[in-house]
């Protein structure tokens, strides 16, 4: 079964750095998301992205912040100058509108990021 | 923006016990998806229920859109059952997922 792969699993880096994070999104799907989870918190919401272009997205997702999709596969988050607040779970999630399950959003393993 | 209430806050069965998981949802959706949230921290999709009820293996879940709540129920529960469910709602097509807080649950031995 196709699914959302995200790299690295693991990122440390030291707080003003700037972080890449990376996903695959299922190959068909048109819709990508970013969700960041602080621990033992619930999931939020932070971008949409439809069409090269962000369709929404909250109010943490502020100038630190940008999406990218620079080829045909990966979707991409950048924090240009990492917080410690920053520090979190990330989520990429997919989904096919033309899809048997419509608009179902399939999530990614996460990246878990540590900022020092 | 739409709230998400999910109940109980933690669950603690023995190996074997059914159990029932509610989400109350503050207005009208068009998605809802449950989601099992692993020790390893990965997001599983359960179900994908805007209404009416769907069971796989031991899982099964309803949600009532008009009255605006989804229940997941859990049947002869095993020690991987335990982690977090999320139900998540939205109320554009294609737009973002509203988790709500999570239950969650230790399946002892």
């Amino acid at each position: 079964e196709p699914e959302v792969t995200q790299t690295p699993s693991h990122q440390v880096t030291q707080m003003g750095q700037e972080v890449i994070l990376r996903c695959v999104p299922i190959s068909n799907h048109l819709y990508f998301y970013w969700y960041r989870q602080i621990l033992g918190q619930k999931v939020e919401f932070l971008v949409s992205f439809y069409n090269n272009e962000i369709s929404e997205k909250s109010e943490i997702f502020d100038d630190q912040f940008s999406v990218e999709r620079p080829d045909g596969s990966n979707f991409t988050l950048k924090i240009r100058s990492t917080k410690l607040e920053d520090s979190a779970m990330y989520f990429c999630a997919s989904s096919d509108p033309s899809g048997r399950a419509l608009d179902t959003q399939y999530f990614g393993p996460g990246t878990r990021l540590t900022v020092l | 923006g739409i709230q998400v209430e999910q109940s109980p806050p933690d669950l603690i069965l023995q190996e074997g016990a059914n159990s029932t998981l509610r989400c109350n949802f503050s207005d009208s959706v068009n998605n809802l998806q449950w989601f099992h949230q692993n020790p390893w921290g990965q997001l599983i999709n359960l179900f994908y229920i805007p209404s009416g009820t769907k069971q796989n293996g031991r899982l099964s879940a309803t949600t009532v859109a008009t009255e605006r709540y989804s229940l997941l129920y859990i049947s002869s529960s095993q020690t991987t059952d335990s982690g977090v469910y999320f139900c998540a709602v939205r109320r554009v097509s294609w737009g973002k997922l509203q988790f709500g807080a999570g239950t969650q649950v230790v399946v002892t031995p």
